[in-house]
């Protein structure tokens, strides 16, 4: 059974860049269908798609964060990271990586890790 | 048009039937999928493709599109199905997805 984790700071300091790892168990990040997504929630609001990377590394990234967004993978470590520049309090959310599956057009979020909650604050 | 639109609140009478809808012009084109999520938890895909359930979802759950909406039907609601509910969808490009501002459903 596949499962995700995310893994990083939990305060970022305004201007500085955000940087999450989602490890994937239970499966190789490599297996096609799949494209590796990061998504958050601000407190209280819905849900925000940030972005999302093939294991090849195509990336698409959500137009209004694209300018800050880098989305890469590692398959060696069967983890891929999400990097976020020039944060500021507005970036404080509930980051989660979930797998979108694409593989028999299921085109759907099947897999969510628990989330982190990350704060932008000196 | 790259926004789905959702009610930001409904309710329903427990045992009763209940849609939550999703409209967007994306939806002409492609599926919406459908999440719960319950307060402090990563949410839960119910419903994608055309009407199908993950396993483990119950079969009250179920999908249904036309035009430009999308329907999430509770059949039968029940208290643990009180929570927020969201769609998603490929957005007009086909490359990038959206999401639903979300509909919190109360269980009266």
């Amino acid at each position: 059974q596949v499962q995700l984790q995310e893994s990083g700071p939990g305060l970022v300091k305004p201007s500085q860049t955000l940087s999450l790892t989602c490890t994937v168990s239970g499966g190789s990040i490599s297996s096609g269908g799949y494209y590796w997504s990061w998504i958050r929630q601000h407190p209280g609001k819905g849900l925000e798609w940030i972005g999302y990377i093939y294991y090849s590394g195509s990336t698409y990234y959500n137009p209004s964060l694209k300018s800050r967004v880098t989305i890469s993978v590692d398959t060696s470590k069967n983890q891929f990271s999400l990097k976020l520049s020039s944060v500021t309090a507005a970036d404080t959310a509930v980051y989660y990586c979930a797998r979108f599956t694409v593989v028999t057009r299921r085109d759907a979020f099947d897999i969510w890790g628990q989330g982190t909650m990350v704060t932008v604050s000196s | 048009s790259s926004e789905l639109t959702q009610d930001p609140a409904v309710s329903v009478a427990l045992g009763q039937t209940v849609r939550i809808t999703c409209q967007g012009d994306s939806l002409r084109s492609y599926y919406a999928s459908w999440y719960q999520q319950k307060p402090g938890q990563a949410p839960v895909l119910v419903i994608y493709g055309k009407n199908n359930r993950p396993s483990g979802i119950p079969d009250r759950f179920s999908g249904s599109s036309s035009g430009n909406t999308a329907s999430l039907t509770i059949t039968g609601a029940q208290a643990e199905d009180e929570a927020d509910y969201y769609c998603n969808s490929r957005d007009s490009s086909g490359n990038r997805v959206v999401f639903g501002g979300g509909t919190k459903l109360t269980v009266l």
